[in-house]
């Protein structure tokens, strides 16, 4: 069965420098989370979108933000980056915004900031 | 104090064993209960999900909630090496809200 797929897999920046990552939903999905999990810590929850709408927001700093195309893949853009931001990025996919329970997660960006 | 505690472990256990994994939180409001494997350097895979109280049975996993004692619980029986990952519970207050993670357990079956 497909996937959450996500590009790159693994991403080096300098401080200040912009990323951009990407997130393809499982086909029929139209809901995604964007979740940071620092080194041995839990997925933070950044932001959601439904039908290219943001459904909901969580602890994303203002030098973050992120869309959802027409197609439902979305894409999270990341400026003035830090040292800090270094940390799995995943991108999770659910058929609905009502079915957050049931959300299938991608193999995540490794961003490491030097 | 997290909405969610769990114990980080590790966990130890000889393959062919009962495992318990457990979960307490503080907001009474939750009402969905998801547990996921994560293997290392992978994305959290869904095993389970639960609504309100009760038993959930999918295979060797068993998946409880006590919404009184604000505790759930994830048995997994006659464990094998594979099984050896972090465990995380996450739980949300509707279908529509975000889900709240814990730090997660990490499990590891000794063959």
């Amino acid at each position: 069965a497909a996937g959450v797929i996500q590009s790159p897999r693994h991403l080096i920046k300098e401080k200040r420098e912009t990323a951009t990552l990407k997130c393809y939903p499982i086909p029929r999905h139209d809901t995604v989370y964007w979740y940071q999990q620092g080194p041995g810590q839990d997925p933070q929850f950044l932001i959601s979108f439904y039908e290219k709408m943001q459904s909901d927001k969580g602890s994303i700093p203002d030098r973050f933000s992120a869309q959802q195309f027409s197609d439902y893949h979305s894409e999270l853009n990341m400026s003035s980056l830090e040292l800090g931001d270094s940390a799995l990025y995943f991108c999770a996919s659910s058929l609905g915004s009502i079915s957050t329970y049931e959300q299938y997660f991608g193999p995540g960006t490794r961003l490491t900031v030097t | 104090q997290k909405e969610v505690e769990q114990d980080p472990g590790p966990l130890s256990v000889p393959e062919g064993a009962i495992v318990s994994l457990n979960c307490t939180y503080s907001n009474s409001a939750f009402q969905y209960f998801m547990w996921y494997r994560q293997y290392s350097r992978k994305g959290p895979e869904l095993l389970m999900y639960t609504y309100s109280s009760g038993n959930k049975e999918d295979g060797r996993f068993t998946a409880q909630v006590d919404k009184s004692s604000k505790y759930i619980s994830l048995f997994i029986r006659d464990s094998q090496p594979s099984d050896s990952a972090t465990y995380l519970c996450a739980m949300s207050v509707s279908s529509a809200s975000k889900i709240i993670f814990g730090s997660g357990t990490r499990l590891s079956i000794r063959p």
